[in-house]
């Protein structure tokens, strides 16, 4: 089975910092990676998500960015953190169109 | 904005009640998914409904899909104190290209 693995649990972060959060995944391969991020209380909004190595599609254009440089490791980058980057990312994964997603426990990120 | 509404925001209920959660989209789907979300964790996928398929069972879980009015309902049987989460609907976009996207959840609580 898939296992999603999401570093770090949690992070404090001043603004104006740079951000790497980084998620890798066993027991699949060509999955497809997907970033989200879940403010209190709310539901998942989809940042980036990717079919394949270095395909990244983009649904949040701000400040963030994602790469994947190999087929399970996925990363979720900033230049520089706003207050309003806060909140909780999860990476999920799935093996193509009409299977459910696997998520990682999440990182949980307060930009200061 | 968002594809997946869910209805109620919240709901409580006595332990041994029957609990049910709706949830409307707007747009053609390929699937619906159901996920179950418990404070500061990651979610984890509850049940699949295909487009053409109107009613799943999984132990004391029941989906319905409504393809003509665009809406799902999870209903969970004899709750459980344990059953206590956020539960959030997803859907397969037809012309989703493999993103997949969440409602707000229902915030669900069982009282003992």
């Amino acid at each position: 089975s898939q296992t999603i693995h999401q570093w770090p649990a949690t992070l404090v972060q001043p603004v104006g910092s740079p951000l790497s959060l980084e998620c890798t995944v066993e027991g699949t391969s060509n999955p497809n990676l997907y970033w989200y991020r879940q403010a209190a209380g709310r539901g998942l909004q989809l940042l980036f998500y990717s079919v394949g190595i270095g395909q990244i599609s983009s649904e949040v254009p701000q400040n963030l960015s994602a790469s994947r440089p190999q087929d399970r490791q996925f990363i979720l980058s900033s230049k520089k953190l706003l207050l309003s980057d806060s909140g909780f990312y999860l990476c999920a994964c799935r093996q193509g169109y009409n299977s459910p997603l696997h998520f990682g426990n999440g990182t949980r990120l307060t930009v200061t | 904005s968002q594809q997946g509404e869910e209805d109620p925001q919240a709901l409580s209920i006595q332990e041994g009640e029957n609990a049910t959660m709706n949830c409307s989209y707007k747009t053609s789907i390929n699937n619906l998914q159901w996920y179950r979300q418990n404070s500061g964790r990651g979610l984890v996928h509850l049940i699949l409904i295909r487009s053409n398929e109107r009613e799943k069972h999984s132990g004391r879980l029941r989906v319905t899909l409504d393809t003509s009015k665009k809406s799902s309902s999870l209903l969970i049987t004899a709750s459980r104190a344990a059953d206590t989460a956020s539960y959030f609907c997803a859907t397969d976009l037809i012309q989703g290209a493999q993103k997949l996207v969440f409602g707000q959840g229902t915030r669900l609580t069982i009282n003992p």
